[in-house]
């Protein structure tokens, strides 16, 4: 079976530029997880989303958005890109939400932005 | 945003050694996750687990949910070279409508020069 796939694998913007990274999740799971990981540190949890509906937020700005759709597919946008922006987005599915039973997720590769 | 406190930072490891790092918290945590990321990949899990006092294993590689919900450790034994990368502790809370993973700063395994 596929894990989770994202694209594209690397992205080059200037800032101001806006950027859409997509995600797949793994066959049968429903709930897509966006981090952002910067150089040295561990990731950073951005959004999550469980049957099209966002069902939690980390602490970044507005800039940064997200949708889940029908096919449990996934796309995070950022606006306005700063240069504070360059990282590597991960993407992690799991076969339901995490909100009453244990849960695990799955890292797909990742999207190695960089903002110029 | 919050992180976990892992440690060591790094280490230097020799092939056959034994290999420990943990994770402490100061929130309680419902779930411990292990996983490795190789530079320009993906985290890939390594062991979860759902229970205070679980002791799981794969392979070489042992992982313990502590007592108070608040820490675990891993345990790499016997080393070889492909053991080298960078280990992720993440806690998760499940019993509410979000269940975001918590990340520690990561061990770095390396080679003994």
């Amino acid at each position: 079976d596929a894990g989770v796939t994202q694209s594209p694998t690397h992205l080059i913007k200037t800032r101001g530029q806006q950027v859409t990274l997509r995600c797949s999740p793994i066959s049968g799971h429903k709930s897509v997880s966006w981090y952002q990981q910067v150089l040295g540190q561990g990731p950073q949890f951005i959004f999550q989303y469980y049957e099209k509906e966002e069902r939690g937020r980390g602490n970044f700005p507005d800039r940064f958005s997200a949708r889940q759709f029908p096919n449990y597919s996934s796309e995070l946008n950022v606006n306005a890109l700063l240069l504070g922006d360059s990282a590597l987005y991960l993407c992690a599915s799991s076969p339901r939400l995490a909100g009453g039973s244990p849960d695990t997720q799955y890292f797909g590769p990742g999207t190695r932005l960089t903002v110029l | 945003g919050q992180q976990l406190n892992q440690s060591p930072q790094s280490m230097f490891i020799q092939e056959g050694e034994d290999v420990s790092m943990n994770c402490t918290s100061s929130s309680i945590f419902n779930t411990w996750l292990w996983y490795k990321q190789d530079p320009g990949e993906g985290p890939v899990l390594l062991i979860a687990l759902y229970k205070a006092g679980e002791l799981t294993s794969n392979g070489r590689l042992t992982a313990q949910f502590g007592i108070t919900r608040k820490d675990s450790f891993l345990n790499i034994s016997a080393s070889i070279p492909s053991d080298v990368g960078i280990y992720f502790c993440a806690g998760l809370n499940y019993g509410g409508s979000q269940g975001n993973l918590i990340f520690g700063k990561g061990t770095k395994l390396s080679v003994k020069p």
